[in-house]
């Protein structure tokens, strides 16, 4: 099945700065790579999705970018703003062993400091 | 805000009783998950259902069962409580399997003593 890793596990940033999330994965047939937001006493939220057709993917201040060659995408928020602070997930739909299920990274604590 | 509820929303328990966690969704919505969420772990797949009666394994599986008699509603069923699997439990939902959102409720948090 797939395995994806990610990193950093913690990540602090001031106010402004850009903050970037890294993630590997396993499966070369994973076609589909969402990224999730967790505020704390909440359920994860999409926040940008990217599909293997697609090296980039932009919407306002957040960034996906896909090397397939590679087989890691990453996160980048730009301006960061102290309402960004929260765990970042990232995750890839594998297709062999069975797959077409989602398989997420370990999360990624952002805190953004004035 | 998807409509998923999930309940109870926080529950203690003793080992070796019987733990089930409901969870309800109003978005009529075809595939419905179970996960945990653990330090260190991020969110592991339970089990997943892909219609009414339709259920399958995840990569946690293990001392865990569910049902799906009505499209709105899944549970999970903890035969037997064992401290290991005191966690928070999210469930979620999807219209499509694979290339599309999933939405996620608001979770449950299970403590076993």
């Amino acid at each position: 099945g797939e395995n994806v890793e990610q990193h950093p596990s913690t990540l602090s940033v001031q106010e402004g700065d850009s903050a970037v999330i890294k993630c590997t994965y396993s499966d070369s047939a994973s076609n589909y790579f969402p990224w999730y937001k967790q505020e704390l006493g909440k359920g994860p939220q999409l926040i940008i999705d990217i599909r293997s057709n697609v090296g980039e993917k932009k919407d306002q201040r957040i960034a996906v970018t896909l090397n397939k060659t590679a087989k890691h995408f990453s996160l980048h928020i730009t301006e960061t703003q102290p309402e960004d602070s929260a765990v970042y997930f990232c995750a890839a739909r594998g297709l062999t062993g069975g797959g077409n299920k989602l398989t997420f990274g370990t999360g990624t604590q952002l805190k953004v400091e004035l | 805000d998807a409509g998923i509820t999930q309940s109870p929303r926080h529950k203690v328990t003793e080992t070796g009783t019987p733990v089930t966690l409901r969870c309800h969704q109003t978005e009529n919505h075809r595939y419905m998950y179970w996960y945990r969420q653990d330090p260190g772990h991020g969110l592991r797949l339970i089990h997943y259902s892909y219609g009414v009666k339709d259920t399958d394994k995840g990569e946690v599986s293990d001392g865990y069962s569910v049902s799906r008699s009505k499209t709105e509603d899944f549970l999970l069923t903890l035969e037997s409580a064992t401290s290991s699997q005191t966690s928070v439990y999210f469930c979620a939902i999807s219209e499509f399997m694979g290339l599309r959102e999933q939405f996620f409720g608001p979770g449950t948090r299970l403590t076993v003593l």
